[in-house]
């Protein structure tokens, strides 16, 4: 079976700190890649998603950038922390061989920018 | 622009008193519905995907049903575990890849 994981469950950083959050797939091969971020009381975001190793496509602009080095690892980096980016951020996972397959999700990362 | 409308944004409900979660959808073609199930501080739990108006998917005491307009999702005798945010989210022909998510009705089942 397929399982994903996020780490870590949670983060406080200062402003203008930099970000790493880590995202791998397991069980699975050549998945679609998503990164999310779910502010309180609103849906969920998409900020980036990948169909293949090196292949990120950007929702929204911002400070935020996404890579995937392998082919199950997705990597959200951020140079420079804002308060605004405070929240809780989701990597989900998809099969590619079909485009109307659901999303999996992993656990997420409450991040709190001081 | 494809949007996805969730009603109410809270229900509470007494355990065993059915109800309906309501999803209003307007997309461009749809390739897919789906229902999530979110308990507090964790991920989306995928429950449901329906790809067509009548179509119905049933797992235990929750069922989806789909129109061309809208999705419900009918929850039966309701126990207090059923209570969690339920999101809808829409993938339609103009957007490979991409949900775009409702934001969700929080269900308080109260024993």
């Amino acid at each position: 079976s397929q399982t994903i994981h996020q780490w870590p469950a949670t983060l406080v950083q200062p402003v203008g700190s930099p970000l790493s959050l880590e995202c791998t797939v397991e069980g699975t091969s050549n998945p679609n890649l998503y990164w999310y971020r779910q502010a309180a009381g609103r849906g969920l975001q998409l900020l980036f998603y990948s169909v293949g190793i090196g292949q990120i496509s950007s929702e929204v602009p911002q400070n935020l950038s996404a890579s995937r080095p392998q082919d199950r690892q997705f990597i959200l980096s951020s140079k420079k922390l804002l308060l605004s980016d405070s929240g809780f951020y989701l990597c989900a996972w998809s099969r590619t061989r079909y485009s109307n397959q659901p999303q999996h999700f992993g656990d997420g990362t409450r991040l709190s920018i001081l | 622009e494809d949007q996805v409308t969730q009603s109410p944004e809270a229900l509470r409900l007494q355990e065993g008193e059915s109800s309906s979660l309501n999803c209003s959808y307007t997309v461009s073609g749809l390739r897919g519905l789906f229902w999530y199930r979110q308990d507090p501080g964790k991920g989306p739990e995928f429950l449901f995907t329906l790809y067509s108006a009548g179509e119905e998917k049933e797992k235990e005491r929750l069922k989806a049903t789909l129109t061309k307009k809208e999705s419900f999702l009918h929850i039966t005798a309701p126990k207090p575990e059923d209570s969690a945010t339920y999101l809808c989210a829409v993938q339609g022909y103009g957007a490979t890849n991409k949900l775009i998510f409702g934001t969700g009705t929080l269900l308080a089942v109260q024993p």
